[in-house]
């Protein structure tokens, strides 16, 4: 059975104190690893996928990188906008599984 | 600007009562999803439909019911509900899976549904 785990469930950043969040996967044969990024009560919004160990995408603040094992969302001088629930998902053989996923919140 | 929506944004409804959800998209992707989200919990993926055909139902009780009349649209019916199906319902749209990869996904914004 395919499993994402992510870590931190949770994680409070002041502005400009990069991170990262980090998504340890399982699956049979990775046919994609999926970044997205979840406002409350609003559909998960994509941001990057990622389909090798030593792929790197960018998108403005944030860059995600992906090993055999796991996949890492860098987080360079978040802002307060960044606020929001960040899931992780791989697609496996006909499936896609997300991640419960990592609630970060940056304070001015 | 989402280029998937859906309506309505918000629903209540008795357990007794027939209903349904409508997602449209206007990204020229022939796969379209239906997920169900619990509070503070992942999407579980509910329909898949490509090419219009049903091609995955990951077993939903017949109380869901859906439905793709063309390539833009999408509906979910809904017959006497229980409570504990109180969620938001999503709707998303992706190139048509191939070799059994399922390509990165737009969502919309959801249906908040209330069962009372």
């Amino acid at each position: 059975e395919d499993q994402v785990t992510q870590s931190p469930e949770a994680l409070r950043l002041q502005e400009g104190e990069s991170s990262s969040l980090n998504c340890s996967y399982t699956v049979s044969g990775l046919r994609g690893l999926f970044w997205y990024r979840q406002d409350p009560g609003k559909g998960p919004e994509f941001l990057f996928t990622l389909y090798s160990a030593g792929e790197e995408k960018e998108k403005e603040r944030l860059k995600a990188t992906l090993t055999k094992k796991e996949s890492f969302l860098h987080i360079t001088a978040p802002k307060p906008e960044d606020s929001a629930t960040y899931l992780c998902a791989v697609s496996g053989y006909q499936k896609v599984t997300f991640g419960i996923g990592t609630k970060l919140q940056v304070i001015p | 600007d989402t280029e998937v929506t859906q309506t309505p944004k918000h629903l209540v409804m008795g357990m007794t009562n027939k209903k349904s959800l409508k997602c449209e998209q206007h990204m020229g992707h022939r796969a379209m999803y239906w997920y169900k989200q619990k509070a503070k919990k992942p999407p579980e993926l509910m329909f898949v439909y490509s090419y219009e055909k049903l091609s995955i139902n990951e077993s939903v009780p017949s109380r869901f019911s859906p439905e793709c009349p063309n390539s833009s649209l999408l509906n979910l019916h809904l017959h006497a509900l229980q409570p504990e199906d109180s969620a938001l319902y999503l709707c998303a749209s992706s190139q048509v899976p191939l070799a059994g990869a399922i390509y990165e996904q737009y969502f919309g914004p959801g249906t908040r549904l209330t069962v009372t």
